[in-house]
């Protein structure tokens, strides 16, 4: 079946730092990909999202880039501050069908320090 | 004010009880969906409905019910069958008229048994 793995948190960066977070899955056909962040205390959002192969989604200065050739999403952010402190999750939808349950992998915390 | 709502914040049960908790959406989304999040776990499923009068269980219904007379709703029965219902709860909605795959989550309901 589908999965989705993260590299393990916690993740502790000062203030300015570049950040990546890792995320590989496994699928078949083209998923699509999402990464999510949760603050404290609050359900989800969603930060950015890649529907095919090569695809960049960004927002609020995050990245990430579908490869497919790895089957990788990684986020990355150049310089992250103290509000960007949160657990970040990767997941993925099958692709096409009337299947849109996602799955997720299980959360990176990420703590930026002043 | 668009969006969805997850009621109450905090619920406490005693050993035993049934308790419900409440979604709703405003935002004329087919599908609803409500996850389980335990620490270092991600999300599980529960269960999702995509239209009215009709769901489906997800990887872990065993406990739980559900149901959906109303487009607006979908509110989440934990019964005295589960055995460790301590968890924060996450209600979700996606718009399939729209044929896109992003999910939207309320802030959710932390249900602790005393």
């Amino acid at each position: 079946g589908d999965s989705v793995t993260q590299m393990e948190g916690p993740v502790t960066l000062s203030e300015e730092a570049f950040l990546t977070i890792n995320c590989t899955y496994t699928a078949t056909g083209y998923p699509s990909l999402f990464w999510y962040v949760q603050y404290p205390g609050e359900g989800l959002q969603l930060l950015l999202k890649a529907t095919k192969a090569d695809d960049k989604g960004s927002n609020k200065g995050f990245e990430a880039t579908y490869r497919k050739e790895t089957t990788s999403f990684h986020l990355e952010k150049g310089s992250v501050q103290v509000s960007d402190s949160a657990v970040y999750f990767c997941a993925l939808s099958p692709p096409g069908g009337s299947n849109y349950k996602l799955t997720f992998g299980k959360g990176t915390l990420l703590t930026v320090n002043p | 004010d668009g969006g969805i709502t997850q009621s109450p914040k905090y619920l406490f049960r005693k050993e035993g009880q049934n308790v419900t908790l409440s979604c709703e959406q405003n935002l004329n989304h087919d599908a609803m969906y409500w996850y389980r999040q335990d620490p270092g776990q991600g999300l599980r499923l529960i269960y999702y409905s995509q239209i009215v009068n009709d769901f489906q269980k997800g990887d872990i219904a065993e406990g739980y019910s559900v149901s959906r007379e109303k487009k607006e709703s979908f509110p989440l029965t934990v019964t005295s069958a589960q055995k460790n219902p301590t968890a924060f709860y996450l209600c979700a909605t996606q718009d399939r008229a729209m044929s896109t795959d992003t999910q939207y989550f309320g802030p959710g309901t932390r249900l602790t048994v005393l």
